[in-house]
């Protein structure tokens, strides 16, 4: 089983719908929890991390479930900009130090004019 | 632009050779972590530098192997390259403060083995 597993899609969207990804996570140790953002045939950036109690910026929220061990990443008033692969992302436990970031193998979502 | 670069962007080796890869971490960023991310996966995590010193690794072989530099600067070696190991490299460099989980990714070099 994967450390860290997610639905590749594509998850093809109209612009201004709302469109929700989730991960699922193995060790329930984990850490730390984060989602990435990788345009097509560029490097992945830190969109933002996730909180047990939630978080948001802007047009995206985070959310953690540490008993369900998922994490999800809501998207509102989908732009055609949001177009990219989404990469969960977990710090697994005792790894904080070696900066050791286990990755998803990402959803794409493509939104549509 | 995160200011993390890598040389080259592209490179085609052929199976049983030896391959360096090359990352300067941004400005001020003493940690470079290495990741390989296969077509349609995400990346996993290779080693980790930190002080010229390897400082976490991931389930890779021993033909890859790293080096950091004084001046923070890293590569990447694989020896007896294989089919599999066709791949984008990625570099990150994280500064000396803040999380380590704080990463700032290079473009990649895309390595293509035939």
């Amino acid at each position: 089983r994967k450390e860290v597993e997610q639905d590749p899609g594509p998850f093809n969207v109209p612009e201004g719908a709302t469109v929700a990804f989730n991960c699922t996570y193995s060790n329930s140790a984990s850490q730390s929890f984060f989602w990435y953002r990788q345009d097509c045939r560029k490097e992945p950036k830190l969109l933002m991390s996730v909180y047990s109690s939630g978080n948001e910026d802007g047009r995206f929220t985070a959310q953690l479930n540490r008993a369900s061990q998922y994490i999800s990443l809501l998207i509102r008033d989908s732009k055609l900009s949001d177009s990219a692969t989404y990469l969960c992302v977990v710090i697994p436990y005792g790894s904080s130090n070696t900066g050791k970031l286990i990755f998803g193998q990402g959803t794409t979502l493509q939104v549509k004019p | 632009e995160t200011g993390v670069t890598q040389s080259p962007t592209h490179l085609i080796k052929t199976r049983g050779q030896q391959v360096t890869l090359r990352c300067s971490s941004q400005s001020g960023h003493n940690t470079v972590s290495w990741y390989q991310q296969a077509l349609g996966q995400g990346p996993q995590f290779i080693f980790q530098y930190y002080r010229e010193e390897e400082n976490g690794r991931g389930n890779f072989p021993p033909r890859f192997s790293g080096l950091q530099f004084p001046n923070y600067s890293s590569e990447l070696n694989v020896n007896a390259l294989e089919l599999d190991d066709s791949a984008l490299y990625l570099c990150a460099s994280s500064p000396p403060t803040g999380p380590s989980y704080e990463q700032y990714f290079g473009p990649g070099t895309r390595l293509t083995v035939t």
